[in-house]
């Protein structure tokens, strides 16, 4: 089984340019989540979908979008990149995201750099 | 305000054992959960505790207070494969999960 797949694995990006972080799993689950990974500091999360047609806001979410048209894709959008932006981004997804016990399962992380 | 607060880095030798805190203020509580992150890997989960006391799960073992806001994981005849990076995190009262900066583990034959 794949889990979670995510694309590309490392990107440079030029300042002001968008991109598409793209996520996908094949586990049938209801929630997915994107998070960004920054030295020092602990996991943070951007955007999150409880299910397939809704998403809702993280802890930071500015200069980020995202969709959910289906149950498997969830993929994270850039509109302008800035700098601050570089960060390692990790793609989670959870049984129901709503359940005390939910585990959250990571893809293998896009790693992006914007100059 | 939500804060986690875990030791920045630790080192321990080889077969012996460690013990990595973990304290935590958030907004709402339904769980603790801890996951091991190698370096330039994903994190992967190792448990999970949401009434007070210990789990046990082979050589790893997590214990949880809530009166406290305090957990530890405690890892027992250590491996080098066990150097790695491992993160607290809370789930909070919309069960979201609040996370720690992790804590470094550094192993030494």
């Amino acid at each position: 089984t794949a889990g979670i797949t995510q694309a590309p694995t490392s990107q440079i990006l030029a300042a002001g340019r968008s991109m598409t972080l793209r996520c996908t799993q094949d586990m049938r689950h209801n929630a997915m989540y994107w998070y960004r990974q920054d030295l020092g500091l602990g996991l943070r999360l951007i955007h999150y979908s409880n299910t397939a047609g809704t998403t809702g806001k993280g802890e930071v979410p500015d200069g980020y979008s995202v969709s959910r048209a289906n149950t498997d894709d969830f993929p994270l959008t850039l509109a302008s990149a800035v700098p601050s932006q570089t960060s390692v981004y990790f793609c989670a997804s959870s049984d129901s995201g709503n359940s005390p016990t939910d585990t959250q399962y990571f893809g293998p992380g896009t790693r992006l750099t914007v100059l | 305000g939500q804060n986690i607060d875990q030791p920045t880095e630790m080192t321990a030798t080889e077969g012996a054992i460690v013990q990595i805190n973990c304290t935590y203020q958030t907004s709402g509580f339904n769980g603790l959960f801890w996951y091991q992150q190698h370096a330039g890997e994903a994190p992967t989960f190792l448990s999970y505790n949401v009434l007070d006391g210990l789990e046990e799960k082979g050589r790893f073992s997590s214990f949880l207070s809530r009166s406290k806001g305090y957990s530890y994981l405690l890892l027992k005849e250590l491996q080098m494969k066990d150097s790695a990076s491992y993160l607290c995190a809370v789930s909070d009262s919309n069960y979201q999960l609040i996370w720690g900066a992790g804590t470094k583990l550094i192993i030494k034959p």
